[in-house]
């Protein structure tokens, strides 16, 4: 069965800081789709980035990055000198073919930034 | 171009009435999903929408929840009737009907029931 486990549930840092949020997967299927969100605290969800399962390039955007291994089926994003605007909660998610196309989200890790 | 447009965007409602909730996606997306969040169960699938037909509704926790899609700009999901265990937040989503299409979510509509 699909799965995406966030296994951290809180994480604190201070403003300046770097922070790696962890997501691991687990799928049967060779094509997949792999997603960020961020959930700031007015409540909308945003799209961060879309992986797919073909390539494990990583990805850097600004202060964002990305490292997607699947040897041990992880997508992990790296947020470089966090700041107090980055304190959210981020979901990661799993888009899988079945009939259709589903995606599926981990249970997400909350970031708290202090200043 | 407009986003997925929700509403209500908050409704507050005494158990055992009925709820529905309205969502228009994004023009030319052919999925439209919607979701549940709570504090205890995160972001669950409900349903999706695939050229307004209903592909999966296994996330679809009982009977008193409906979800309609009648033409490609509209649905709804109806709770009726609805109890407290109901509150949560209701995201509807769309995407492209490509495969592994980013899906793009509404605001919500937050659901509170008394």
């Amino acid at each position: 069965a699909q799965k995406v486990t966030q296994a951290q549930t809180e994480i604190s840092v201070v403003e300046k800081e770097d922070v790696t949020l962890d997501c691991v997967y687990e799928t049967r299927d060779t094509t997949y789709y792999l997603f960020w969100y961020k959930q700031p605290p007015s409540g909308e969800l945003v799209f961060l980035i879309r992986r797919n399962s073909f390539d494990e390039q990583n990805e850097i955007s600004g202060r964002y990055s990305w490292n997607f291994q699947k040897s041990t089926s992880s997508f992990n994003f790296t947020i470089t000198a966090s700041q107090v605007v980055d304190s959210a909660v981020y979901f990661c998610a799993l888009g899988y073919p079945t009939g259709g196309f589903k995606t599926i989200f981990g249970a997400g890790t909350r970031l708290f930034v202090k200043a | 171009d407009a986003g997925v447009i929700q509403s209500p965007r908050h409704e507050v409602t005494e158990m055992g009435q009925e709820v529905t909730l309205r969502c228009k996606p994004i023009s030319g997306h052919d999925y439209l999903f919607w979701y549940r969040q709570t504090m205890m169960r995160g972001l669950e699938l409900l349903i999706y929408f695939n050229n307004n037909v209903p592909i999966d509704d296994s996330g679809m926790p009982e009977d008193r929840f409906s979800a309609k899609m009648p033409n490609a700009s509209f649905s709804t999901l109806k709770i009726q009737p609805s109890e407290p265990r109901d509150s949560a937040v209701y995201f509807c989503a769309s995407s492209l009907n490509r495969a592994g299409n980013t899906i793009y979510f509404g605001e919500g509509s937050w659901l509170t029931v008394v």
